[in-house]
């Protein structure tokens, strides 16, 4: 059953900490993406990755990095958390070019800064 | 505006009705549309693509597609309370490095026994 993993299930971190959220997906998608969710304002793009080492900045990438080293793995680094961080954070993988296909979503990660 | 714009809801429908989500997009270069199914507290789950204009059923889900409107839909024919989740709609402008979706903010369903 192909799927995306997402290591943690619920984090609880202190602010300050430095958090790193992974993610590995065993379909061989060249994309890779993180995303957070909160109520109201739905999916927003953190990052994104297209190929090994490459990244681009999504739509809310400020407090954020990112690291690709091999194709099937993708992490988020919160280099310094604090409370607005708090959130349900969703990896994702797709194919580049077949057509556009669809996302396949990891089961996520409920953060918690305190 | 909005890229993509769904009505938030709740969409509140019998069981047994028809559920009719509509999708709205700004970018007439969008190639691939695609509807998730989220449940509260879990992830998106794909349920629908579709890429040329017209009809495409799969089971009791048909999404239909109007690129010169520039419109998606998604109807939900003999509506189930499992089928209770909120519906997000994705559009796709597939980009020579990338293949990145844009997604709306979702509509909650409601189904009532």
């Amino acid at each position: 059953d192909v799927k995306v993993t997402q290591s943690s299930r619920y984090l609880v971190k202190r602010t300050g900490e430095k958090v790193f959220l992974e993610c590995v997906q065993d379909m061989d998608h060249e994309n890779m993406f993180w995303y957070r969710q909160d109520p109201g304002l739905g999916l927003r793009l953190i990052y994104f990755s297209y190929d090994v080492k490459m990244k681009e900045k999504g739509d809310i990438p400020e407090g954020y990095s990112v690291s690709r080293e091999k194709k099937e793995r993708f992490s988020l680094i919160l280099e310094s958390a604090s409370t607005n961080q708090t959130s349900m954070y969703l990896c994702a993988s797709s194919f580049r070019d077949r057509g556009g296909g669809g996302y396949t979503f990891g089961s996520g990660t409920r953060l918690t800064v305190v | 505006q909005k890229e993509v714009e769904q009505n938030s809801g709740p969409l509140s429908v019998p069981e047994g009705a028809i559920a009719s989500l509509n999708c709205t997009y700004s970018d007439r270069g969008s190639q691939s549309f695609f509807w998730y199914r989220q449940y509260s507290g879990k992830s998106p789950e794909l349920i629908m693509s579709i890429y040329s204009n017209g009809d495409k059923e799969d089971g009791r889900f048909t999404a239909q597609l109007n690129k010169a409107s520039q419109y998606v839909s998604l109807l939900i024919r003999d509506s189930q309370p499992s089928d209770s989740a909120t519906y997000l709609c994705a559009v796709n402008r597939i980009k020579a490095a990338g293949n990145k979706l844009t997604f709306g903010g979702g509509t909650r369903v409601l189904v009532k026994p």
